[in-house]
C-alpha cells in the first residue's frame, strides 16, 4: 500500500563503487524527483521526470545519472561514489501541487 | 532564483503551548506553499497545502496561513503536545513544478 517506495533504505559503500537506488511510486502522478538531504537537513532538488522526461536537471555532477522507464519508476544511478555523495537521498512524485516522499536511503560512503 | 528561509532553526516549548513557525520566500511568483514534518530517520509528511490564491489552511490543531505578497508563511500550532515533536519544513511550489525547501525547524515538545 505504499505510496511511494524506495529501496534500499540504507546503503554502505566504498568510495569508487557503483550504486543505485530504486524508486516507485503507484499514486498514478505524472512527475518524479529525487532529492538529497545533506546532513544539516536541507533539502536540495536533483531531477525531476514528467511521464519519463527529464525536466529539471540541476547542478549535479554527471556521476549521478536518473533512468525513468515508465511513468511509475525513477531510479538513480551514481558513479565512483565519493565522501561527498553521503546524505540521504529522497524520492517523490507529484500530480498538480502535492508532494509524496518515499521513507529515504541513507547512503554511506566509507 | 527562490531561496526559502525558516526561522528559528530549533524551538523548545512545554506540552500545551501554542507556537509559531516561520517560513519567508524571496520570490512572491509561487504556485503554492507546503507544510511538512519529517521525524527522525523518516520521510516527509505532508501537513498542509495553501494554493497561492489561498490566505489559509487549516487541520485539525494545524494552521498554515500564506501572505504571498510580503513573501511569508507561518504555521500556527495549538495546544502542542509531544509527540508533534519532529522537523517542521515549508517547501515553496513555482512553476515547472520545482519545488524549493526551507531549512526546517527542529520542534521538540517537552511533557
Amino acid at each position: 500500500d505504499t505510496a511511494v517506495s524506495q529501496t534500499p533504505k540504507y546503503l554502505v559503500t566504498q568510495m569508487g563503487n557503483d550504486k543505485s537506488i530504486k524508486c516507485e511510486q503507484n499514486l498514478g502522478h505524472d512527475t518524479m524527483y529525487w532529492y538529497k538531504q545533506d546532513s544539516k537537513k536541507f533539502l536540495k532538488i536533483m531531477f525531476s521526470y514528467n511521464n519519463k522526461e527529464l525536466i529539471i536537471n540541476e547542478t549535479v555532477p554527471n556521476r549521478f545519472s536518473p533512468k525513468s522507464p515508465d511513468k511509475a519508476h525513477l531510479n538513480l544511478h551514481i558513479n565512483s561514489l565519493e565522501l561527498g555523495d553521503s546524505a540521504v537521498y529522497f524520492c517523490a512524485s507529484s500530480h498538480g501541487e502535492k508532494l509524496f516522499f518515499g521513507s529515504g536511503t541513507q547512503l554511506s560512503v566509507l | 532564483k527562490q531561496e526559502v528561509t525558516q526561522i528559528p532553526a530549533a524551538l523548545s516549548v512545554p506540552e500545551g503551548e501554542n507556537l509559531v513557525l516561520n517560513c519567508s520566500f524571496t520570490d512572491s511568483a509561487i504556485y503554492n506553499l507546503q507544510w511538512f514534518r519529517q521525524d527522525p530517520g523518516k520521510g516527509l509528511t505532508s501537513l498542509l497545502l495553501i494554493q497561492s490564491s489561498q490566505r489559509e489552511q487549516t487541520s485539525g490543531r494545524l494552521n498554515a496561513s500564506l501572505d504571498k505578497s510580503s513573501g511569508r508563511s507561518t504555521l500556527y500550532i495549538a495546544a502542542s503536545q509531544p509527540g508533534d515533536s519532529a522537523t517542521y519544513l515549508c517547501a515553496v511550489g513555482s512553476n515547472g513544478n520545482q519545488f524549493y525547501f526551507g531549512t526546517g525547524t527542529s520542534l521538540t515538545v517537552i511533557p
